[in-house]
């Protein structure tokens, strides 16, 4: 069965503090993981798909990186507006359904 | 194009009534999903159809729940009788196969409050 772990929970920065967000993943033959976005009271929005190890993404402040066993969100220098929850996902490989984690919620203070 | 649409965005019901949860997938999307999301168990996926016909309902907790997709337009997510416990944000999502990512879009989610 496929898994997906998020950590930390919660993530406090400063404005301007970099940090990253953890998801580690087991999957039977990895399709893709997924990056997504979720303020209060919305759906979850797509950032990134990553499909294989080494592979990189980068949107404005934000990158993601993969290994064979986790994906990193690295936020460089965020913003009050970057306070989110982050979710990650994993697709496997012949499957048309993806496995959510719990998710990070950031808050960014100014 | 409009997103995934959902409605109603708020529904408050007394246990033992029937709901009926509704979703418009993005137009030529072929893969349409439900979720639920809660505090204590995240986002957990309930059943998911490709090209209206369901492919997965492993996540539907009983009997008491249940979906239908008459067409590519068009699907709802039933629930009869109705119980406290059911009480969550039920996410749609639509997605398009064949691209490489199949990454999923969204509704705003329909905030469910059984009393």
């Amino acid at each position: 069965e496929d898994q997906v772990t998020q950590s930390p929970e919660a993530l406090r920065l400063q404005e301007g503090e970099s940090s990253s967000l953890n998801c580690s993943y087991t999957v039977s033959g990895l399709r893709g993981l997924f990056w997504y976005r979720q303020d209060p009271g919305k759906g979850p929005e797509f950032l990134f798909t990553l499909y294989s190890a080494g592979e990189e993404k980068e949107k404005e402040r934000l990158k993601a990186t993969l290994t064979k066993k986790e994906s990193f969100l690295h936020i460089t220098a965020p913003k009050p507006e970057d306070s989110a929850t982050y979710l990650c996902a994993v697709q496997a490989n012949n499957a048309g359904k993806s496995t959510f984690g719990d998710g990070t919620t950031l808050t960014v203070k100014p | 194009d409009a997103g995934v649409i959902q409605s109603p965005r708020h529904e408050v019901t007394e246990m033992g009534q029937e709901v009926t949860l509704r979703c418009k997938p993005i137009s030529g999307h072929d893969y349409l999903f439900w979720y639920r999301q809660t505090m204590m168990r995240g986002l957990e996926l309930l059943i998911y159809f490709n090209n209206n016909v369901p492919i997965d309902d492993s996540g539907m907790p009983e009997d008491r729940f249940s979906a239908k997709m008459p067409n590519a337009s068009f699907s709802t997510l039933k629930i009869q009788p109705s119980e406290p416990r059911d009480s969550a944000v039920y996410f749609c999502a639509s997605s398009l196969s064949g691209t490489g990512s199949e990454k999923l879009f969204f509704g705003s989610g329909t905030q469910l409050s059984v009393l």
